[in-house]
């Protein structure tokens, strides 16, 4: 069957430091593959996705970006975090089409 | 571009009684609608699909074309149905899926 894997599950990082969040997926290849910032209030906000390795797509300028270097891996990351970057961030893949997404645990980041 | 509204943040009803969350969409293509559903410490989690035309833990929705909407009911409302409900729009190509703010619910005993 097939799982997700994110982590860290919380972290706490000064401002102006470097973030790298890690999502892996297993049992199943060529997923496509998603990042999610959920917000009280403002719901889930699309950040970025992917239908292949190398192959990103942004859907909001910001601080942040994403990298797929393996077929099953999908990492988050910033050179400088500011503090509105605080929030819970959400890993989720998808089979082609029409199947749901399936999300990680998330990552509670708190920029102090 | 696609938009998913949810226009109310937060729904309380007493067991037993029925419970509609809206939602709303506006969208050129022909989408493809979904409920996700959120309990308490636990992964968003798909509920149901318009393409399945199911009855989940007794969920149902409608997708209404003319009206852009895709409202999720339940007769009789459960204190486990307590939870944040998102509804999410999937666009034509089948890779972006846009979801609503939330809607979370509260099944007072």
């Amino acid at each position: 069957s097939q799982t997700i894997h994110q982590w860290p599950a919380t972290l706490v990082q000064p401002v102006g430091s470097p973030l790298s969040l890690e999502c892996t997926v297993e049992g199943t290849s060529n997923p496509n593959l998603y990042w999610y910032r959920q917000a009280a209030g403002r719901g889930l906000q699309l950040l970025f996705y992917s239908v292949g390795i190398g192959q990103i797509s942004s859907e909001v300028p910001q601080n942040l970006s994403a990298s797929r270097p393996q077929d099953r891996q999908f990492i988050l990351s910033s050179k400088k975090l500011l503090l509105s970057d605080s929030g819970f961030y959400l890993c989720a893949w998808s089979g082609w089409r029409s199947s749901p997404l399936h999300f990680g645990n998330g990552t509670r980041l708190t920029v102090t | 571009a696609q938009r998913v509204t949810q226009p109310e943040k937060l729904l309380s009803v007493f067991k037993g009684a029925p419970v509609e969350l809206k939602c709303n969409y506006s969208y050129s293509g022909s989408p493809e609608l979904f409920w996700y559903v959120q309990y308490s410490r636990q992964r968003l989690q798909l509920l149901l699909r318009h393409i399945s035309r199911e009855s989940i833990k007794g969920f149902t929705a409608d997708l209404n074309k003319g009206e852009t909407s895709f409202h999720l009911k339940k007769p009789f409302a459960q204190e486990e149905d307590s939870a944040m409900y998102y509804c999410a729009l999937r666009e034509t190509s089948g890779s972006r899926l846009t979801f609503g703010e939330g809607t979370q619910l509260t099944v007072n005993p």
